[in-house]
């Protein structure tokens, strides 16, 4: 059973960049066919696709949010990882990381960690 | 970018009834979707992947069908732990969710 938990910090100052982790236990993040996927939900609202990293490195960034996105991997920790820059208090949400198996959809959810965008 | 609509956006049913969720999908999305069902703070869970194929684990009542832009989701008889809130979602091109129906005790 796979299990992700995401960590970082739950406050984050307007203009600075939104850090955040997600160990995955059980497999290997660099094991084929599977993308390594970070999603936010605003309080309230619906959910919302921020991007993927797959299994072999490449990347996938939601058009709207690419320009202030990076996803990346470490295989050495079995971690990967998301940066969102010149955060707004639109950023403020609940950060989920996940794996979308190949054309399965996404199975393994992390609980989610809220992230708030205040001075 | 492909938009996905679901409707209705609340469904207010009892134990036992057939509740049925459309999505659709601005552009053809084939198969590539997926449905989720969220309870309040909680990570969504997977029900339905490829538009009809069930999850491991999933109850049967639960089904989806369709393909290119209208699918639906079905609950053949709802119980007590069904009352949450579903997603749509493609992934043909990107990810994209829909807004999301909540199932409410009538």
């Amino acid at each position: 059973q796979v299990q992700l938990q995401e960590s970082g910090p739950g406050l984050v100052k307007p203009s600075q960049t939104l850090s955040l982790t997600c160990i995955v236990s059980t497999g290997s993040i660099s094991s084929g066919g599977n993308f390594w996927t970070w999603v936010r939900q605003h309080p309230g609202k619906g959910l919302e696709w921020i991007g993927y990293i797959y299994y072999s490195g490449s990347t996938s960034y939601n058009p709207t949010l690419k320009s202030r996105v990076t996803i990346s991997m470490d295989t050495s920790k079995n971690q990967f990882s998301l940066t969102l820059r010149s955060v707004t208090a639109a950023d403020t949400a609940v950060y989920y990381c996940a794996r979308e198996g190949d054309g399965e959809g996404i199975g393994y959810w992390g609980q989610g960690t809220l992230v708030t965008v205040s001075s | 970018d492909i938009q996905m609509t679901q409707s209705p956006s609340t469904v207010s049913a009892s134990v036992g009834d057939r509740v049925t969720i459309t999505c659709r999908a601005s552009q053809s999305v084939t198969t590539w979707l997926a449905w989720y069902q969220q309870k309040p703070g909680k990570a969504p869970k997977l029900l339905i992947y490829a538009a009809s194929h069930l999850e491991d684990g999933v109850p049967s009542r639960f089904s989806g069908s369709g393909s290119g832009t209208v699918f639906t989701l079905t609950i053949s008889s709802l119980q007590p732990d069904d009352f949450a809130t579903y997603y749509c979602q493609q992934y043909n091109t990107y990810l994209t969710f829909g807004q999301g129906t909540k199932v409410e005790s009538k």
